[in-house]
């Protein structure tokens, strides 16, 4: 099992660019989601899906689109990339809404 | 509303015992769990409270009082690879059912 694998992992942006990150989970998991980490600070969820087709808005929704069109693959979409974006995204899994969460290793994004 | 605090920064010896605490402010959970970071590493998941009491794997033991709104993660016989990061995480009843981590404790350990 690879887990949860993203990619890219490192990426840099023109401000106004856009992107998407692409993260794949092989354990047959319902929950997905995608957190940002700035320095020094914790986890804030961005956005999160409770299975396929459905996605609900985290914390710090603004200026993040997602898509759930297969159940193992949970995109992030920025439109219109910010220097305020510059972050490491993770994204995880999880088989149920309790607890445990799988991360995948994180994109370095930054925005110039 | 939700917030949870935790010290920023804790430093100990190999083979001694250390505490990291969390509390929090939050109308209802479902339960209190913790992640370990390495730098430059995901989270990783150590423990899940969902009850008050004790839970122990191994060298980590977790803690929960719902009535103290408080928590904490217990480390013991400490080793090198224990330095990282440490979170504590509920998911709000009361914020959107969302996941709501908390700042993180940066455990030092030295030798």
């Amino acid at each position: 099992n690879a887990g949860v694998t993203q990619t890219p992992k490192f990426r840099v942006l023109k401000t106004g660019q856009s992107m998407t990150l692409l993260c794949a989970q092989d354990m047959n998991h319902e929950y997905m989601y995608w957190y940002r980490q700035d320095p020094g600070m914790g986890l804030r969820l961005i956005h999160y899906s409770v299975g396929e087709g459905t996605t609900a808005k985290g914390e710090v929704p603004d200026g993040y689109n997602v898509s759930r069109l297969k159940k193992q693959n949970f995109l992030l979409g920025l439109e219109s990339a910010a220097p305020s974006q510059t972050s490491v995204y993770f994204c995880a899994s999880s088989r149920d809404v309790t607890y445990e969460q799988y991360f995948g290793p994180g994109t370095r994004l930054t925005v110039t | 509303g939700q917030s949870l605090e935790q010290p920023s920064e804790v430093t100990a010896v190999e083979g001694a015992i250390v505490q990291i605490n969390c509390t929090y402010q939050t109308s209802g959970f479902y339960g209190l769990s913790w992640y370990q970071q390495h730098d430059g590493g995901a989270p990783t998941f150590l423990s899940y409270n969902a009850l008050d009491g004790l839970e122990e794997t191994g060298r980590f033991s977790s803690f929960l009082s719902r009535s103290d709104s408080y928590g904490y993660l217990l480390l013991q016989e400490l080793q090198m690879k224990d330095s990282a990061s440490y979170f504590c995480a509920v998911r709000d009843l009361g914020y959107g059912q969302n996941f709501v981590f908390g700042p993180g404790t940066r455990l030092s350990v030295l030798p």
